[in-house]
C-alpha cells in the first residue's frame, strides 16, 4: 500500500532556530514529491522535486530528495512567527494528478 | 491569474441530505482533483477529473461522485450525508498529469459541518 509517512508530528521551536522537516515515502511509479505549507485553508505550493540529490532553494526555504533512500528533508533556517503552519509531503505518481499526503508537521515558532 | 475557486465557503447540512460542492480551476487548467481533509485521517483524495473524464478515484463510498464541464469546472455531490463526512473538502487544479512538471494549486476549501 502506498504510504508517506512525516516526522515529527510537531515541532516548537522559537524565532531564529533552524528546522528540519522529514518524509519519507513507499510509492509505487514515484514520479514526484511536493511540499505545501498550509495555515488556514488552502495548502499553498512550496517545491517540486523529481531529480534525487537536486537541492530546491527559495529564500530561507529549501528541499532535497532522496531517490535511493525514499525520503526528502526541508529545511526551513531563521525561522519566523510566519512560518508557524502544518507542513504538508505528497507524493505524486505517473500519468496521474494523485497525491498521496502524508499527515503533516505542525510547525509553531515563538517570538 | 484567479486561484482556484470553490463555493460555497461554508455548509451546514444534516444527516441524510445531500450536497453540491463546486471548483472553477485555474484559467487554463484542465484537470481538477477532489480531497476530503479531516483532522483523523489528513488529506484524501477522492477523485481526478481531466477533460470530463474520471481518471482516478479513491477509496470512497458510491455516495461520493463528481463530474467535471467542458470549461473544466467541477461538482462533487454526496448524497445520503453521514456525520463522519463532515470535513474540509479541498480542490486542486493543474495542467495535466501529462505534463512533465506537472503541479496542483489547491483552492481554499469548502467546510461542511453535518449535524
Amino acid at each position: 500500500e502506498d504510504k508517506v509517512v512525516q516526522s515529527p508530528l510537531s515541532l516548537v521551536v522559537h524565532e531564529g532556530d533552524t528546522v528540519t522537516l522529514n518524509c519519507s515515502y513507499e510509492v509505487t511509479n514515484f514520479r514526484s514529491l511536493l511540499w505545501y505549507k498550509q495555515e488556514k485553508k488552502a495548502p499553498t505550493f512550496l517545491f517540486m522535486l523529481t531529480s534525487s540529490g537536486i537541492e530546491k532553494k527559495s529564500g530561507r526555504l529549501s528541499s532535497i530528495l532522496d531517490k535511493k533512500e525514499l525520503f526528502s528533508i526541508l529545511n526551513i533556517t531563521a525561522t519566523q512567527t510566519g512560518d508557524s503552519a502544518v507542513y504538508l509531503c505528497a507524493v505524486g505518481g505517473d500519468n496521474t494528478d494523485k497525491l498521496i499526503f502524508g499527515t503533516g508537521t505542525r510547525l509553531q515558532v515563538f517570538p | 491569474k484567479a486561484g482556484v475557486t470553490q463555493t460555497p465557503r461554508y455548509l451546514i447540512k444534516t444527516r441524510g441530505q445531500q450536497v453540491t460542492l463546486s471548483c472553477s480551476p485555474i484559467s487554463g487548467h484542465r484537470s481538477v482533483s477532489w480531497y476530503q481533509q479531516t483532522p483523523g485521517q489528513g488529506l484524501q483524495f477522492l477523485f481526478e477529473y481531466f477533460s470530463e473524464t474520471q481518471r482516478n478515484k479513491g477509496n470512497f463510498p458510491g455516495r461520493f461522485s463528481g463530474r467535471q464541464f467542458s470549461n473544466s469546472r467541477s461538482e462533487m455531490n454526496v448524497s445520503t450525508l453521514e456525520l463522519g463526512d463532515s470535513a474540509l473538502y479541498l480542490c486542486a487544479s493543474s495542467l495535466g498529469a501529462h505534463r512533465a512538471k506537472n503541479i496542483q494549486y489547491f483552492g481554499a476549501g469548502t467546510r461542511l459541518s453535518v449535524l
